[in-house]
Formats: structure tokens, C-alpha cells, sequence
């Protein structure tokens, strides 16, 4: 099956830098990639996706990069706000199923 | 309905007690996921519905868990004989026929004392 791995654990950043998360997937058929914010007692909500056929995509401050040869993809948030701290999870989807990274913890000081 | 629904939020229970945890996907999500969070942890796969059926129960973790689904719609999570190591959160997924994200519901928190 999938396995999905998911670095750093934990991420402290000032705010307004940037916040850099890569996970590494191992099947080569996995073909879609969310990441889910989970803030403290919420449940995991989708922030951004990719697909197999795309590099990169962008939503405001959110942004997932995919490379597929090296079957990896990371997230980045620019200009971090405190309101960007939660805990996020990559995912990756082999046929109907997600496989989830063991998730980032994210601070973002003031 | 507009979102995942699950039932009860919160469930303490005594060890060695049944439990039976709800999940109300979104109408016309065929698929149906439920995964464990144990505290501080990541989301641990259970067993995913494509409508009534089950095809995978692979995550299920002994003969204690079972789940069934009615209707293409509800589905239930039932833990027989309960142990403290079942403390955690269940958290059930619906999707459009698996080909997407999943939407969560906000869990079930269950506690074993």
C-alpha cells in the first residue's frame, strides 16, 4: 500500500516568513495530493490540491508543488499569519483511498 | 445534508462496554471512510464503504470493530467490549466516489475508563 512520509513534525516560524512542508509518497500510481489544516479540536478541513497531470498550484498564500519523478510534493505558505497555525496533513491517493503523512505542527510567533 | 454528520460528539464509556458510533455522509457521497486519531496522532485508516459494501477493511484493527453502512447513506462503527487503547477520536470521510478529497465530519471522542 501507499505509505506516506511528512517532514518536519513540528515548525516554528515569525510571522510574515514563509512555511515550507514536504512529504514523500512511495506508490507511483497515486495520482492526487491534498493537504488538510486541522486546527486544535476541528476536524481536518481541505486547503489546496494537486493532480498527477499538474506541477504546481496556487491559491492566495497557499501553494502545492508536485514532483512526480521524485514522488514528492510540498506545501508553502507565504507571508505566515497566526492564524496559519494548526496541524497539516499531506495525503496522497492511490486508487480510492488517502494515505495521510503523520502531519506538521505549525506555530506561527508574533 | 450540507455536511458529514457524526454522532455522539463525545463518549465515555466503561471498559468491556459496546459502543456504536453514527456517521451521516453528504447526500450523494457514494464513498464513505472512517479513520482513527489517537491524541496528538495521525489519521489512521479503519475501513472505507463504496455504498453498501465494504471493500476495504483492512484497517480495522480486531474482530472488536465492525462497521456497516445502510441505504448508501449511514453508517455504523460498532467497538464490542471496549479497552482503554480504543480511546481516541473516529473520524468518518465522505467523498464523491472516492475520486476527490474527502469532508470530514468532526468526530466522535471517545474515551474508555
Amino acid at each position: 500500500g501507499e505509505n506516506v512520509e511528512q517532514h518536519p513534525s513540528t515548525l516554528s516560524v515569525q510571522e510574515g516568513d514563509s512555511a515550507v512542508i514536504k512529504c514523500t509518497y512511495s506508490d507511483s500510481a497515486s495520482n492526487y495530493f491534498p493537504w488538510y489544516k486541522q486546527e486544535l479540536g476541528k476536524r481536518p478541513q481541505l486547503i489546496i490540491d494537486i493532480r498527477s497531470n499538474v506541477g504546481e498550484k496556487k491559491d492566495q498564500r497557499i501553494a502545492v508543488t508536485l514532483n512526480k519523478t521524485a514522488k514528492h510534493f510540498s506545501l508553502h505558505i507565504t507571508e505566515t499569519q497566526p492564524e496559519d497555525s494548526a496541524v497539516y496533513f499531506c495525503a496522497a491517493r492511490d486508487d480510492y483511498k488517502l494515505s495521510f503523512g503523520a502531519g506538521t505542527t505549525v506555530t506561527v510567533r508574533a | 445534508g450540507a455536511g458529514v454528520s457524526q454522532s455522539p460528539s463525545n463518549k465515555v464509556t466503561e471498559k468491556g462496554k459496546d459502543v456504536e458510533l453514527r456517521c451521516d455522509p453528504i447526500s450523494g457521497h457514494t464513498a464513505l471512510y472512517w479513520y482513527r486519531q489517537s491524541l496528538g496522532q495521525g489519521l489512521e485508516f479503519l475501513i472505507y464503504f463504496q455504498g453498501n459494501s465494504a471493500p476495504d477493511k483492512s484497517g480495522l484493527p480486531s474482530d472488536r470493530f465492525s462497521a456497516e453502512r445502510t441505504g448508501g447513506s449511514v453508517s455504523t462503527l460498532t467497538i464490542q467490549r471496549t479497552q482503554q487503547e480504543d480511546s481516541a477520536v473516529y473520524l468518518c470521510a465522505s467523498s464523491f466516489r472516492g475520486q476527490d478529497g474527502y469532508t470530514f465530519g468532526s468526530g466522535t471522542r471517545l474515551t474508555v475508563v
